[in-house]
C-alpha cells in the first residue's frame, strides 16, 4: 500500500517568512509524528499526534512552531519567522500507536536563506 | 537524561562478512528497540524492531537486545555493497523514538 507521503519535498524560504509544510500518513495509522533531522544527527522528535489531538508537543523548539492534525489524518507543520537555524529535514512518521513501529515519509528539506 | 550512543563510525567492512553495530541506551525503562537504515540524502527505513531480550532474525539480519546492560546491536550477514548506509538506533518506551546519531557503514567490495 501507499506510504507516508510529504510534501513540497523542498522548499526554500527567506528569512523571516511563513512556511507550511504537509504529510500523509498511511491509511489507517493513528499515531502521526513529526522529526526534525541535521545534518549528521539522528532524527529530533518534535511533535506528536494520537487521532486529531496534539498528545505529545515538548519537542517543539519554541512557540513559533506549530503543527496541527484536523481530521485526524493529513497533518501540517507550521512555522512563523522562519530562521536560518530552522534549515534542516523533517520528517513525517506515521505508526499504529504509540511504542509501536514507526514508518517515514521521504522527507522536507527546508532551507532558511 | 534519556540519550542513545552510536559509534559514528565509518564501519568498514568486506563484501560478504558479518557486520556488527551497536548502541546503548541510558534510560532503563525502555521498552521498544528499532534499527533504520538511511541512504544518503533518503529518510529512515525500519529494517528491524525488538521488544524481548534475546535474538531476533530476518533474513540477513540479526537484532540482539539486552535490557540488563542496555545495550542493542544489530548484525548484518554477508554483507553486501548495497548495504552501505547510515544505521540509526532508536529506542522508546511508550515515548516517541530517541535517536543516536547512527553508524556509517561502508561494505567494500
Amino acid at each position: 500500500g501507499a506510504g507516508v507521503s510529504q510534501t513540497p519535498s523542498n522548499k526554500v524560504t527567506e528569512k523571516g517568512k511563513y512556511v507550511e509544510l504537509r504529510c500523509d500518513p498511511i491509511s489507517g495509522h493513528t499515531a502521526l509524528y513529526w522529526y526534525r533531522q541535521s545534518l549528521g544527527q539522528g532524527p529530533e522528535f518534535l511533535i506528536y499526534f494520537q487521532g486529531t489531538g496534539a498528545a505529545d508537543d515538548s519537542g517543539l523548539p519554541n512557540d513559533r512552531f506549530f503543527a496541527v492534525r484536523p481530521e485526524g489524518s493529513v497533518s501540517t507543520l507550521k512555522i512563523q519567522r522562519t530562521e536560518r537555524g530552522d534549515s534542516a529535514v523533517y520528517l513525517c512518521a506515521s505508526g499504529e500507536g504509540l511504542g509501536g513501529e514507526q514508518y517515514f515519509g521521504p522527507g522536507t528539506r527546508l532551507t532558511v536563506t | 537524561q534519556k540519550e542513545v550512543e552510536q559509534n559514528s563510525g565509518p564501519l568498514s567492512v568486506p563484501e560478504g562478512a558479518i557486520a556488527s553495530l551497536n548502541c546503548t541506551y541510558s534510560d532503563r525503562g525502555s521498552q521498544s528497540f528499532f534499527w533504520y537504515r538511511q541512504y544518503s540524502g533518503k529518510s529512515p527505513e525500519l529494517i528491524m524492531f525488538i521488544y524481548s531480550n534475546g535474538d531476533k532474525e530476518d533474513g540477513r539480519f540479526t537484532a540482539q537486545l539486552n535490557k540488563a546492560s542496555q545495550y542493542v546491536s544489530l548484525l548484518i550477514r554477508d554483507s553486501q555493497p548495497s548495504d552501505s548506509a547510515t544505521y540509526l538506533c532508536a529506542v522508546n518506551r511508550n515515548t516517541p523514538l530517541v535517536f543516536g546519531k547512527g553508524t556509517r557503514l561502508s561494505v567494500i567490495a
